[in-house]
């Protein structure tokens, strides 16, 4: 049974740093990986999505990563901005046509002015 | 302007009322979704219908009914028969199977009394 992992649960930093989310999976027979971002009480936004085959994606300040051999994928966040608070979630779906996303609980991110 | 709305924004039920959640999109996409998420915890799938008059169950469909008779609509009825219905409820759509990305509606927060 896939499990997705997400550490820290949550991160504080001042504004301006870069920063680095972590989320781990145990399956690495996955199709694709999705980072999201989700503001308090809202639904989620679709951030970046990275195909099995892929190593990376990027979309201006953010860049993700995807190691499928060793079930890990980073979510790196250039020169943070109070407006980047908001919980990230990262979601796998696996290989065989699969329409399930199975999440992790998060990083809640809290970027102070 | 196009996107996912899901109606009632805040939902308050009596133990042993059904109650039905509305989800509706004008995206044209094929495949729909219902997600529900607790506090602290991964979103998990409750149902997702890929095509009209179809739909499969998800990881937690015990208690939890839906139905697809339009492609725009994917209603979500919560019954009794469920045990613990307090949750935030997401309802999402993909372009299948033309792109991988969900696109997620604003959420329900259901509260049983």
């Amino acid at each position: 049974k896939q499990e997705v992992t997400q550490i820290p649960a949550a991160l504080s930093v001042p504004e301006g740093e870069n920063l680095v989310l972590n989320c781990s999976f145990t399956d690495s027979a996955i199709y694709n990986l999705q980072w999201f971002r989700q503001d308090p009480g809202k639904g989620l936004t679709s951030l970046l999505l990275i195909q099995s085959s892929q190593r990376e994606q990027t979309s201006g300040r953010l860049n993700a990563s995807l190691d499928k051999s060793s079930g890990r994928s980073t979510l790196y966040i250039a020169a943070s901005q109070p407006g980047d608070s908001a919980t990230y979630l990262c979601a796998v779906r696996a290989q065989g046509g699969s329409e399930k996303l199975v999440f992790g609980k998060g990083t809640k991110l809290t970027v102070n002015p | 302007d196009g996107g996912i709305t899901q109606s009632p924004k805040y939902l308050f039920r009596k133990e042993g009322q059904n109650v039905t959640l509305s989800c509706e999109q004008n995206l044209n996409h094929d495949a729909m979704y219902w997600y529900r998420q607790d506090p602290g915890q991964g979103l998990r799938l409750i149902y997702y219908s890929q095509i009209v008059n179809d739909f499969q169950k998800g990881d937690i469909a015990e208690g939890y009914s839906v139905s697809r008779e339009k492609k725009e609509s994917f209603p979500l009825t919560v019954t009794s028969a469920q045990k613990n219905p307090t949750a935030f409820y997401l309802c999402a759509s993909r372009d299948r199977p033309h792109t991988d990305t969900q696109y997620f509606g604003p959420g329900t927060r259901l509260t049983v009394l």
